[in-house]
Order: structure tokens, then sequence, then C-alpha cells
């Protein structure tokens, strides 16, 4: 069975400040995605960033970028220069190609001023 | 590009009542999936299909809870009877191609239901 844990429930940063959220995984297949999704309080669930496992290089959109150790089965999700809207949930999840994606239970993130 | 559109926003109703939620998605995209989302948790498959094809329903409670996904475009999720336990946001969601690189799931608003 495929899992995603995602270890820290909460956790705040101050604006403009780095913050780093953590998900580790666990699946046996060997293709497979890696997504980190925002969930805000308007329910609306929009995509992050996304990291092919065949891929080495790390993703990166602006000011999100990834760390992707495919032997750990660690995706770790950092955020810089962090903004007043980047308060959300955030969920970590997996899938192979044309499946269901599996969610980790989420991060809450609140950025203050 | 119009996103994926979901209704109602919002559905309260009595345990034992049925309820029905829609869900278009965006134009063009084969595959569909509705996921069930619990407080405070991440959100589970239902059901996927493609086009209008059942590829994956192993969590769908079939006893209560049905689906599906006319002539491949619109699709409707419905509850009958509905449960306490049903209390959740049910989130559609559709990509372009099952399986190939552009397979990214792009999600609706969601409809939060409460039952009491």
């Amino acid at each position: 069975a495929q899992t995603v844990t995602q270890s820290q429930p909460e956790m705040s940063v101050q604006e403009a400040e780095t913050v780093t959220l953590s998900c580790t995984y666990d699946t046996s297949e060997n293709n497979y995605y890696l997504f980190w999704y925002k969930q805000p309080p308007s329910r609306q669930m929009i995509l992050v960033i996304r990291q092919e496992a065949y891929k080495q290089q790390n993703a990166t959109e602006n000011r999100f970028s990834v760390n992707f150790q495919k032997a750990a089965k660690s995706f770790s999700l950092k955020i810089s220069d962090s903004q007043l809207g980047d308060t959300a949930m955030y969920f970590c999840a997996l899938n192979q190609a044309g499946t269901a994606l599996i969610f980790g239970k989420g991060t809450t993130l609140s950025v203050s001023s | 590009e119009a996103g994926v559109a979901q209704s109602p926003r919002y559905k309260i109703i009595e345990k034992r009542q049925s309820v029905a939620f829609w869900c278009n998605p965006i134009s063009g995209h084969a595959t569909l999936y509705w996921y069930q989302q619990i407080l405070g948790q991440g959100p589970k498959l239902l059901i996927q299909f493609q086009n209008n094809g059942v590829v994956d329903d192993s969590q769908l409670p079939k006893d209560r809870f049905s689906a599906e996904r006319l002539k491949g475009v619109d699709s409707t999720l419905k509850i009958q009877p509905a449960k306490l336990e049903d209390s959740a946001v049910y989130l559609c969601a559709s990509s372009l191609l099952a399986g190939g690189p552009s397979d990214t799931q792009y999600f609706g608003p969601g409809t939060r239901l409460t039952v009491l």
C-alpha cells in the first residue's frame, strides 16, 4: 500500500521568511509523481508544484521549491519570501500516472505580518 | 480556460435523506475523480472515471453512494440514504490525459455537506 506522511500538523512563519514543510512517502513503484497542493479556507485545491520521480533535478516554481530525496522517500517543500497569501493547508500527494492521488493529512501554515 | 465547476457549494440535510452533487470538468479532460475530504484529513478517492467508464470505485460505499458520468462530460454523485459520517467536503477533479506526462489533476471548489 502507498502512504504519504506529513508529520507537522501546524507551522507558522513571519512574512518574508523561509519555511520548509516535510513529507515522507512509501511506494513500491518505480515510476510515480509527487505533488504539493495548497488549500486555502475557500477550499479550492490548487497545485503548487509537481515532481516526476525519474527526474533528479528538484522542481521549482517561483518562490516554491522542493527537496526530493528518492532513496530516503522524502519530498519537502520550501517556501521563500513567505507572503500572507500563502496562509493555507498544504497537502503532499503521490500517484502513478493515471491513478488517484494519495494525500497526506496536511500541514496548516500560518503566515503573519 | 474555465476551471472545474461544482454545485451546490453547501448542502445541509437530515440523516436518511438523499443528496446529489454535480461536477463539470475542464473542457476536453477525459478523466474525472470524486474525492471525499473529512475535516482535518486529506482527500480520499471515491470513484475515478475515464470518459464515461469507471476505472476505480473500490472505495465507494456502494450500498449508499452512486455516481455516473453521462456522455463522458458532466458527473453526478449521489448519497442515499445519508449518514452522519458522510459529513465532509466532496471534491471533483479532472485531468487531461490519464497516464500521460501532463496528467495533473485540477480541482473544483468542492461541496460542503453537513448531515444532521
